[in-house]
């Protein structure tokens, strides 16, 4: 069975840009979440995605966007890049089971650098 | 609002040593535990989870958890550590329920010497 797939793996953009993550879960799963990772911050939840729907969000700010579709692929879109936003972005699937007691699995994440 | 604290960032350890980790957490209502692994260059991993029934999980490579709910702790705990234990430790919580809006701890670093 595949595992989470996220692309691209790295990326360079700079300040004012927008960029778009993409991943690809697990078959079978519809649960997606994303996470930021950053050596301050450490992992943070940005929201997920359950069926096409946001079922969760984090705190960031409205630059921070993400959509599901019907596969049930996410991408996440980041307009207007600050220098803060450089981190690994992190994708998450699971079966989305109502109780939310079932196994996430981790992709690689994106390691994006703002300049 | 959920937080989770992890009580050691760097941990340092000779092979065969014990290891237990800290985790403690707040939230009023039904959670649910995790703990996860970062091995060095991989994707992060599950460990072990709670949900219910027995406190005291059990997860791979000879993990184990305990969940303290007087105590909102849920600590992770090896008899005797091997160097291949080298990685990141985190803690995460997330609501009964409430879809994956999981809350992580900072981590633990661990280090196991030869």
């Amino acid at each position: 069975k595949a595992g989470v797939t996220q692309t691209p793996r790295y990326l360079i953009k700079t300040r004012g840009q927008q960029v778009t993550l993409s991943c690809s879960p697990i078959s079978g799963h519809r649960s997606v979440s994303w996470y930021q990772q950053t050596p301050g911050q450490g992992l943070q939840f940005l929201f997920e995605y359950f069926s096409e729907t946001q079922r969760n969000k984090g705190n960031f700010p409205g630059r921070f966007s993400g959509r599901q579709f019907s596969n049930s692929r996410s991408e996440m879109n980041v307009s207007t890049l600050e220098l803060g936003d450089s981190a690994l972005y992190l994708c998450a699937s699971s079966l989305g089971l109502a109780e939310s007691t079932d196994t996430q699995y981790f992709g690689p994440g994106t390691r994006l650098t703002v300049l | 609002a959920q937080s989770v604290s992890q009580h050691n960032h760097h941990v340092i350890l000779s092979e065969a040593a014990s290891l237990e980790l800290g985790c403690n957490y707040s939230y009023g209502g039904t959670v649910n535990l995790f703990w996860y692994v970062q091995y060095p260059g991989q994707h992060l991993q599950l460990l072990l989870k709670y949900f219910s029934g027995d406190p005291l999980v059990k997860g791979i490579k000879g993990f184990e958890a305990e969940f303290i709910k007087s105590k909102f702790s849920f600590n992770l705990r090896k008899p005797s550590v091997q160097w291949s234990d080298t990685a990141e430790y985190f803690c995460a919580v997330n609501a009964r329920g409430g879809g994956f809006k999981t809350i992580f701890g900072a981590g633990t670093r661990l280090f196991v010497k030869a």
